[in-house]
């Protein structure tokens, strides 16, 4: 099935430090989603790229659907305290439109 | 605004036993899923539905079985509970499948642990 590559595992990070992590596809995707999931809480959809090159920013967050359509990176600029948690990148794996994840990037902001 | 609902948020389970985990929905979303998450692996999908009447096995389908009656409930049954089954089980829905509604919702979480 659908691979999806995530890196780095986890990051430790200054506050106001920018970030950036990324995701790998062993097959094309034509849509890439990007999660945040909270401690103790469900992942919540920061980001959706539908193009190969667009680049999408909502806030201090921005991510680009790569151009060969087997990767997708996110940036955070200016990380704040509430940047703390697990950050997944996502596809439609398979033909049944099946949400694949990423094994997740956790992120540590230390103020 | 109730989303996905999950109950319960804890439990504990012993070897053997059989327990539901109950996922309803209030956003008359079509799709519904239910994904396991182990520490460090990401969310793996157990099943998923396409409308009432529908499912279909995800990644990991051992062990677990669904239903789907209505179009708001989606519960998940676990027969005979081995330790292999602890996790936290995400139930998620939304409008169609990936990729033509993309954002999928989920619930809270449902820590099972198996002893």
């Amino acid at each position: 099935g659908q691979q999806l590559n995530q890196s780095p595992q986890s990051m430790f990070i200054q506050e106001g430090e920018d970030v950036s992590m990324n995701c790998t596809s062993s097959s094309i995707f034509n849509t890439w989603l990007w999660y945040k999931q909270d401690p103790g809480e469900g992942p919540v959809l920061l980001i959706a790229l539908y193009k190969a090159g667009e680049l999408t920013s909502n806030g201090r967050l921005t991510a680009q659907f790569g151009i060969t359509r087997k990767d997708s990176f996110l940036n955070i600029s200016a990380s704040i305290p509430s940047d703390v948690g697990i950050y997944f990148c996502a596809g439609p794996g398979g033909s049944n439109y099946k949400l694949t994840f990423g094994k997740g990037t956790l992120l540590t902001v230390n103020p | 605004n109730a989303g996905v609902t999950q109950t319960p948020k804890f439990h504990i389970l012993k070897i053997g036993q059989s327990m539901t985990l109950q996922c309803t929905q209030d956003m008359n979303h079509n799709y519904m899923y239910w994904y396991r998450q182990d520490p460090g692996m990401g969310l793996k999908l157990i099943y998923y539905s396409v409308g009432a009447g529908i499912t279909d096995k995800g990644e990991v389908p051992n062990g677990y079985n669904v239903s789907r009656s209505t179009t708001e409930d989606f519960p998940l049954r676990l027969e005979l509970a081995a330790p292999s089954q602890t996790s936290v089980y995400f139930c998620a829905s939304s409008i169609d499948g990936i990729p033509m509604n993309t954002e999928a919702f989920f619930g809270q979480g449902t820590r099972l642990t198996v002893v």
